[in-house]
């Protein structure tokens, strides 16, 4: 697609429950990057692929956070037992390569899954 | 810890004004740092960036300062539109030795407001 796509652009959710939230990276962008953003706050890395393979998932809150990307393309981000802190708007971005020269490298950003842990 | 943040949370201004949106930062191994625009429902959006051996960059209508002395980056919008009503994040990576990927610190975002 044009763009980074996510889905679903809106879940809500039990106590207790788990979800998946999916991410359609930008075609040929082989660094894909999830983002947490609650009510207020800025933005939180969770964790980056490059490829497969997750280099950095130093962000990921705790165990029941966990996160595959599947033929360098498609990523889903599960949380298990979903509690109310999970509540915010999971983003997920892309960019063309991995290491940031000065210019591009930008990272493109899908319009986010809010989730509402009631 | 060491973060990104933003002395200002608000800002309005006159459709035509120029704006500038601050930002502090305590991490002084931050070597690239980028601004982004986020609105109401949609995902952040490049605005500029700069590197740290640079202390100004212009692009359209935007510039980025960069004070490493004191910590400080800016974001100057000229000749505000509406279009740019918005919430304004400034975020920062810090040198990785060689190639950094996109793990970003975000600061809290200002909101921008501008008014006809």
């Amino acid at each position: 697609g044009a763009g980074v796509s996510q889905s679903p652009s809106n879940k809500v959710t039990e106590k207790g429950k788990d979800v998946e939230l999916r991410c359609d990276p930008i075609s040929g962008h082989t660094a894909l990057y999830w983002y947490r953003q609650s009510l207020g706050q800025g933005l939180e890395f969770l964790i980056y692929f490059q490829g497969n393979s997750a280099p950095d998932k130093s962000g990921l809150p705790s165990d029941r956070f966990s996160a595959e990307r599947t033929g360098g393309s498609v990523s889903t981000l599960t949380i298990q037992r979903t509690q109310q802190e999970d509540s915010a708007v999971y983003l997920c971005a892309s960019s063309l390569n991995p290491g940031l020269v000065f210019g591009p490298g930008e990272l493109f950003f899908g319009e986010g899954s809010r989730l509402t842990v009631l | 810890g060491e973060s990104v943040g933003l002395h200002l949370p608000t800002l309005s201004v006159q459709e035509g004004d120029n704006s500038i949106i601050n930002c502090a930062y305590s991490n002084s191994a931050s070597d690239y740092f980028i601004w982004y625009k986020q609105e109401s429902g949609k995902g952040p959006q490049f605005i500029i960036d700069i590197r740290s051996n640079m202390d100004k960059r212009q692009g359209q209508r935007v510039t980025v300062l960069l004070n490493k002395t004191v910590k400080h980056l800016s974001l100057q919008i000229a000749a505000t539109q509406p279009g740019d009503s918005a919430v304004y994040f400034c975020a920062e990576i810090p040198y990785a030795g060689g190639t950094s990927y996109g793990k970003l610190t975000f600061g809290q975002g200002t909101i921008l407001t501008v008014h006809p």
